[in-house]
């Protein structure tokens, strides 16, 4: 079945330090990939998404590029804030019937002042 | 404001007395679901519905019941809670597959449930 595997937190960094955070996938077919943030005592929001291979999801100076060959999606992001602290979930919507979203474990993020 | 709003936010309750926790969404969407979240599981989807009077089990079913009697409206039951369904709840809804396949989930803000 369809899987999402992500690195383990938390991460932890310093304000304006470099971030990736890492995300492989499985899938029996050719799905879209997306980026949720979770805040503290919020639910998930969608932070960005990639549809197709070598396509380039950004948002809030997060990127992520869909990588077909490696079967990865990478968030990084050149430079934290305190204000990015938050739970991160890489996930894929396989092109079923429905709109089943397949979630990784989620990766914390705290970033100090 | 577009919103999918649950309720109560904390509930606390004991072994076997039936509760519901209400979702409801004004954004016109077809598809609706419920996850559970636990510490080390990530996000684990309970059910789902593709449109009104339409559901399906998701990946951990057991122990709730859901009904969709409304397009707005996707109730979560517990007939007999036990303290294995303590967790974080969150209902979810989207545009349906069909021309929104890459149509994003949007969430409520979570249902902190404790059964003692």
């Amino acid at each position: 079945g369809d899987s999402v595997t992500q690195m383990e937190g938390p991460v932890t960094l310093s304000e304006e330090a470099f971030l990736t955070i890492n995300c492989t996938y499985t899938a029996t077919g050719y799905p879209s990939l997306f980026w949720y943030v979770q805040y503290p005592g919020e639910g998930l929001q969608l932070l960005l998404k990639a549809t197709k291979a070598d396509d380039k999801g950004s948002n809030k100076g997060f990127e992520a590029t869909y990588r077909k060959e490696t079967t990865s999606f990478h968030l990084e992001k050149g430079s934290v804030q305190v204000s990015d602290s938050a739970v991160y979930f890489c996930a894929l919507k396989y092109a079923g019937g429905y709109s089943t979203l397949t979630f990784g474990k989620g990766t914390m993020l705290l970033v100090s002042p | 404001e577009a919103q999918v709003t649950q309720n109560p936010r904390y509930l606390i309750t004991v072994t076997g007395k039936k509760l519901t926790v209400t979702c409801s969404q004004n954004m016109n969407h077809e598809y609706m679901s419920w996850y559970r979240q636990d510490p080390g599981l990530g996000l684990r989807q309970i059910y789902y519905s593709m449109n009104v009077e339409v559901t399906d089990k998701g990946d951990v079913p057991e122990g709730y019941k859901v009904s969709r009697k409304e397009k707005r409206n996707f109730p979560l039951i517990l007939e007999s809670p036990s303290p294995n369904q303590t967790s974080l709840y969150f209902c979810a809804s989207s545009q349906a597959t069909g021309e929104g396949h890459n149509s994003p989930l949007h969430f409520g803000n979570g249902t902190r449930l404790t059964v003692t």
